[in-house]
């Protein structure tokens, strides 16, 4: 079974505008962490925010949050008032601890391109 | 603020020559990984070390090999290359200690093989 899954590998959303990029996650562990990475074309990976799972509130960084439903096992990635700059590759990764020796898994990525 | 360094940033080379690529991380970080990475794919590990004289195959079988002599510096060499090799490298570092820390990335090899 995946790990990470994201199901949108492209998505388009026009300039200021909100857009959400979907992540679920696959652990029986309970302790684990959940990060996304911003990939431009240029290559490469840019740490955007992160997610405990014993954290009580979703994470904010700026223009980003993180809507984290555990029960569901989501992590999805909002990114507010959509700029051109933000038009690149998106990762959602799951890091184990306890089970895996401290592995990281990713998702097969979600292409944002932001229309002017 | 990560400090991981990739060299060379962009290689094209023949086929059958050896190719080393660096990475070398400082900040002391114990574990590093190698991605390989197609144009807007995901990325495939294919090596990972624990610390130093510690080297680990990842998911996705590769040629290439690695070593780990010494805990800032964890080079991938490809033997005899080919243009199947032709891809992205990603070198990253993390720290085992701390779950809440990130991966940390070099800037990528982009790798064509003639």
């Amino acid at each position: 079974a995946q790990k990470i899954t994201q199901t949108q590998p492209g998505m388009f959303v026009q300039e200021k505008e909100a857009v959400t990029l979907d992540c679920t996650y696959d652990t029986s562990d309970p302790s684990y962490g959940l990060f996304w990475y911003k990939q431009p074309s240029s290559g490469e990976m840019i740490f955007l925010i992160y997610q405990g799972s014993y954290d009580q509130q979703n994470a904010t960084e700026g223009r980003y949050s993180l809507n984290f439903q555990k029960a569901r096992k989501s992590a999805n990635l909002v990114i507010s008032a959509s700029q051109l700059g933000d038009s690149a590759m998106y990762f959602c990764a799951m890091r184990e601890v306890p089970k895996t020796g401290n592995q990281f898994y990713f998702g097969t990525g979600t292409s944002l391109t932001v229309i002017p | 603020e990560a400090d991981i360094y990739q060299t060379p940033r962009y290689l094209v080379i023949g086929t059958g020559k050896k190719i080393t690529l660096e990475c070398s991380q400082t900040m002391g970080h114990d574990k590093m990984y190698w991605y390989q990475q197609d144009p807007g794919m995901e990325l495939h590990l294919i090596h990972y070390s624990y610390g130093v004289n510690s080297t680990e195959k990842g998911d996705l079988s590769s040629e290439s090999t690695v070593s780990r002599i010494r805990t800032e510096h964890f080079p991938l060499t490809l033997e005899s290359a080919r243009p199947s090799h032709t891809s992205q490298y990603l070198c990253a570092s993390s720290d085992p200690t701390d779950s809440n820390q990130p991966q940390h990335f070099g800037d990528g090899t982009r790798l064509s093989i003639l």
